[in-house]
């Protein structure tokens, strides 16, 4: 089974400070995304990554910034956190591009920014 | 524009009822259509999958989905639901002009009353 898993269930930071989510697959997966996901508006891409250290800005990059120096790893940085930041943060990794392939979800972070 | 458009934010239904969440998109190409299960506190997971051939697809859980082209819809139906199908639906299809973004709906939040 493909596993893909984030660092923390839970993370709670505050204001202006830099915050680290990392993501790990398992899978030899080529692609890799992060989503924030918010009530009412469903999922949406902050950045994608197509291979390491290859990245694309998703619908909503502002205030966010990714790393993706091995191929199993695709990390989020939020480089100075602020209140509206906090959301619950899904990663997901699909083996390459091809629109058959489904996405593979990690259990999500739930971030708190005080 | 492609989209996808759930409309039904929320469907309480009772144990053992019969339950359809509805689903449209809008895509000048093909598409390949995804229903997605998120249970509280968890990723998402892939429900079923259209990919071509047969408009009725089977998907886990007892649930399936039809896909119907002229409506360009893809409503996704179970005939007696369980308290444990508590959970938010997401449905979603692949940006199908280059990119290897995703297209995902709100989400429609199933509550399953005993």
């Amino acid at each position: 089974d493909v596993k893909v898993t984030q660092s923390s269930r839970y993370l709670v930071k505050r204001t202006g400070e830099k915050v680290f989510l990392e993501c790990v697959q398992d899978m030899d997966h080529e692609n890799m995304f992060w989503y924030r996901q918010d009530p009412g508006l469903g999922l949406r891409l902050i950045y994608f990554s197509y291979d390491v250290k290859m990245k694309e800005k998703g619908d909503i990059p502002e205030g966010y910034s990714v790393s993706r120096e091995k191929k199993e790893r695709f990390s989020l940085i939020l480089e100075s956190a602020s209140t509206n930041q906090t959301s619950m943060y899904l990663c997901a990794s699909n083996l390459r591009a091809g629109s058959y392939n489904e996405q593979f979800f990690g259990p999500g972070t739930r971030l708190t920014v005080l | 524009a492609q989209s996808v458009t759930q409309l039904d934010s929320q469907v309480p239904v009772f144990e053992e009822a019969p339950v359809e969440l509805r689903c449209n998109y809008s895509s000048s190409v093909s598409v390949y259509l995804f229903w997605y299960v998120q249970y509280p506190n968890q990723g998402l997971q892939l429900l079923l999958k259209y990919l071509s051939g047969s408009t009725l697809v089977k998907g886990i859980n007892g649930f399936e989905a039809e896909f119907n082209k002229s409506q360009t819809s893809f409503h996704l139906r179970k005939p007696s639901v369980h308290i444990s199908d508590t959970a938010e639906y997401f449905c979603a299809f692949p940006n199908v002009s280059g990119t290897y973004k995703y297209i995902f709906g709100t989400g429609t939040r199933l509550k399953v009353l005993a």
